[in-house]
């Protein structure tokens, strides 16, 4: 089974705060995906890659960058933290596409005060 | 364009009652289909998929789903539910145009009364 780890596990930050979420997969998939997910909307793609120091632009990007530095390691940050990225954000790895299933992490509970 | 569309937010069932989770998309091309399960404080699992053969698919814990081209749906089915069967069900597309990206629809939540 695919391994997608995410930390931290939980984050409060105050508004213009610094954010940094992590995400490592161990599987050598090529596919990385950072969502958040809140009521109502389901999961939303903010930002995916294809390999090391690709970077693909999601549906919902504003207010966010990414980095995929590794084969293994995608990060998302958040350089100006906002009340409205408060969420629960899901990472989530691919071999290929198509058919090919994502495997998720845990998730990342952020609030911004 | 490519959408998917989960028409119920919330369904509620008995427990040993049968189940279905509707799920209609549009895809412009051929079209990978997946449901996912979140059971609550979770990340999503894979229930199951499909994308070519036969149109009706096994999954996991006795889910099955039919996939209809003519009526673009991806119907999840259950013939007795358990509550522990209770979580968030997506409906996910990813289709051979643009295909890294997959498409959510906004998740249809079970309820089962014990």
């Amino acid at each position: 089974e695919a391994a997608v780890t995410q930390s931290p596990r939980n984050k409060v930050t105050v508004t213009g705060g610094n954010v940094t979420l992590s995400c490592r997969q161990t599987n050598s998939h090529n596919y990385m995906y950072w969502y958040r997910q809140d009521t109502g909307h389901g999961l939303r793609l903010i930002h995916y890659s294809y390999g090391a120091g690709n970077l693909q632009i999601g549906d919902v990007p504003d207010g966010y960058k990414a980095t995929r530095t590794t084969q293994e390691d995608f990060f998302l940050l958040l350089e100006l933290a906002s009340p409205s990225q408060t969420s629960l954000y899901f990472c989530a790895s691919r071999r290929d596409w198509g058919e090919d299933t994502q495997y998720f992490g845990p998730g990342t509970r952020l609030l911004v005060l | 364009a490519q959408s998917v569309t989960q028409p119920d937010a919330r369904v509620t069932v008995s427990e040993g009652a049968s189940l279905q989770l509707r799920c209609k998309y549009s895809s412009s091309g051929t079209p990978y289909l997946f449901w996912y399960v979140q059971y609550p404080r979770q990340g999503l699992q894979l229930l199951l998929k499909y994308y070519s053969g036969d149109p009706v698919v096994q999954g996991v814990n006795g889910f099955e789903a039919e996939f209809s081209k003519s009526n673009s749906s991806f119907h999840l089915r259950k013939a007795s539910v358990h509550w522990s069967d209770s979580a968030v069900y997506f409906c996910v597309l990813s289709a051979d145009t643009n295909a890294y990206k997959v498409i959510f629809g906004k998740g249809t939540h079970l309820h089962v009364l014990p």
